[in-house]
């Protein structure tokens, strides 16, 4: 089952940061964060991960709290492009599968 | 980043019969995945498919239904066996990343059984 909370949808205008929340208060020490996205009728796409330090890559960044039961993936200037169900998921690094929750379908309106 | 094909992209089947799904990868991997999403759904694991040895089958997901082969380090293969319109799925492998944690995966076979 998966380990995480997610809002069901949220709308962003374009240009616009989208902020997607992730609660994940069972998070055990040795479990990083996930964020993937899919974009409709492809395969799931990874973004970033993190254990406990907020991390930022070319796509986005990830907030994660200091009691890692919550984190937040920033897309900082959303494009249409970035329409898509964003999943986050928690792992440990002794698991090799990723469990997918519901998601957050994001809509990045003009 | 692993770069993973599939085949067939898509299939329509008849009730009862089967249809095997070629994953390719263009990197030698150690752990392949199949995941089945159903229409609106999210993705749910079937099994996880390591080289020399039987895959290991999720709960609610059996061998008898879903083979599955993997005969070296950059293939794998997923059957449908004894198909019903509640098969109806798109069905994705992917792969774990080389030294890294995240997963890659697959373009997705959309299977429709009728």
């Amino acid at each position: 089952d998966a380990k995480t909370t997610q809002p069901t949808s949220m709308d962003c205008a374009e240009g616009r940061a989208a902020n997607l929340p992730c609660n994940h208060s069972t998070i055990s020490g040795n479990e990083y964060v996930y964020w993937y996205r899919q974009i409709h009728s492809q395969g799931p796409q990874y973004i970033i991960h993190g254990l406990k330090n907020n991390e930022t890559n070319e796509m986005a960044s990830l907030i994660i709290t200091e009691d890692r039961k919550s984190s937040t993936l920033i897309l900082p200037h959303a494009t249409l492009r970035d329409t898509a169900v964003y999943y986050c998921i928690v792992r440990g690094d002794n698991n090799n599968d990723m469990r997918f929750g519901a998601g957050t379908r994001l809509t990045v309106k003009p | 980043s692993a770069v993973i094909s599939q085949k067939p992209s898509r299939d329509i089947c008849q009730r009862g019969t089967s249809l095997t799904i070629q994953c390719q990868v263009d990197s030698q991997v150690t752990m392949m995945f199949w995941y089945r999403q159903q229409p609106g759904q999210s993705l749910t694991l079937i099994a996880t498919a390591n080289q020399g040895s039987e895959a290991t089958y999720e709960s609610g997901f059996v061998i008898d239904k879903f083979p599955i082969s993997r005969p070296n380090l950059t293939f794998s293969t997923l059957t449908v066996s004894n198909m019903s319109p509640e098969d109806s799925s798109i069905y994705l492998c992917s792969v774990e990343g080389q030294g890294v944690y995240e997963q890659y995966f697959g373009p997705g076979t959309r299977l429709t059984v009728t």
